[in-house]
């Protein structure tokens, strides 16, 4: 059975802080590891890993992907506000019939002023 | 279109009602999926259809019917739900090397 593992579980920082989100997987088939921040609604995309060691960027969040150790950082810099959501890791899997999203649950970031 | 579309954004049924989720999607995506989130856990699987079949079904319940009418569609039928059911529902749907794109979500509740 394929698992996602997040921690930590929930952060609390001081805006302008840097935090670093981890997620660990054990996965059939692994196909890519995403990352989603979620608010009140569904999870918002930010990064979809493929290859291990290649960085994606996008502002000030940029992630990580390292498939020999199953392992994925999420790097959030200069924090604000407004980054304050629940986090979470989903690994994909091929099934052979078709693929799934298996989803950790959540790294919950509060920033505060 | 880069959107998946869910309606009704909100749901108010009762045990002995009968009603449909709908998702649509215009990507050219050929796999769609629902996913059940319950308050403060991650989503969790519910069905997925790849090329208008069912491919998955995560042993979920009968009283939830899903159907593929076309690449585009997804519903999902409700039936006898128990309070327990009451969650936020989500589509999405995929390609390969394209991602997943979820819905916005109905947000159910079973009274």
């Amino acid at each position: 059975e394929d698992k996602v593992v997040q921690s930590p579980l929930s952060l609390v920082v001081h805006e302008g802080d840097t935090v670093t989100l981890n997620c660990s997987y054990e996965v059939t088939n692994f196909r890519s590891l995403l990352w989603y921040k979620q608010e009140k609604k569904a999870p918002t995309f930010l990064f979809m890993l493929t290859s291990s060691g290649i960085e994606k960027k996008s502002g000030r969040l940029s992630s990580i992907l390292d498939k020999k150790e199953l392992f994925s950082i999420l790097n959030i810099t200069a924090t604000q506000t407004g980054d304050s959501a629940i986090y979470l890791c989903a690994v994909e899997g091929d099934t052979g019939t078709a693929s799934k999203l298996t989803f950790g649950t959540g790294t919950r970031l509060q920033v505060t002023l | 279109d880069t959107e998946v579309t869910q309606t009704p954004k909100h749901l108010v049924m009762g045990m002995t009602n009968k009603k449909s989720l709908k998702c649509e999607q215009h990507m050219g995506h050929r796999a769609m999926y629902w996913y059940k989130q319950k308050a403060k856990k991650p989503p969790e699987l519910m069905f997925v259809y790849s090329y208008e079949k069912l491919s998955i079904n995560e042993s979920v319940p009968s009283r939830f019917s899903p159907e593929c009418p076309n690449s585009s569609l997804l519903n999902l039928h409700l039936h006898a739900l128990q309070p327990e059911d009451s969650a936020l529902y989500l589509c999405a749907s995929s390609a390969w090397g394209d991602g997943y794109t979820f819905g916005s979500g109905t947000r159910l509740t079973v009274v």
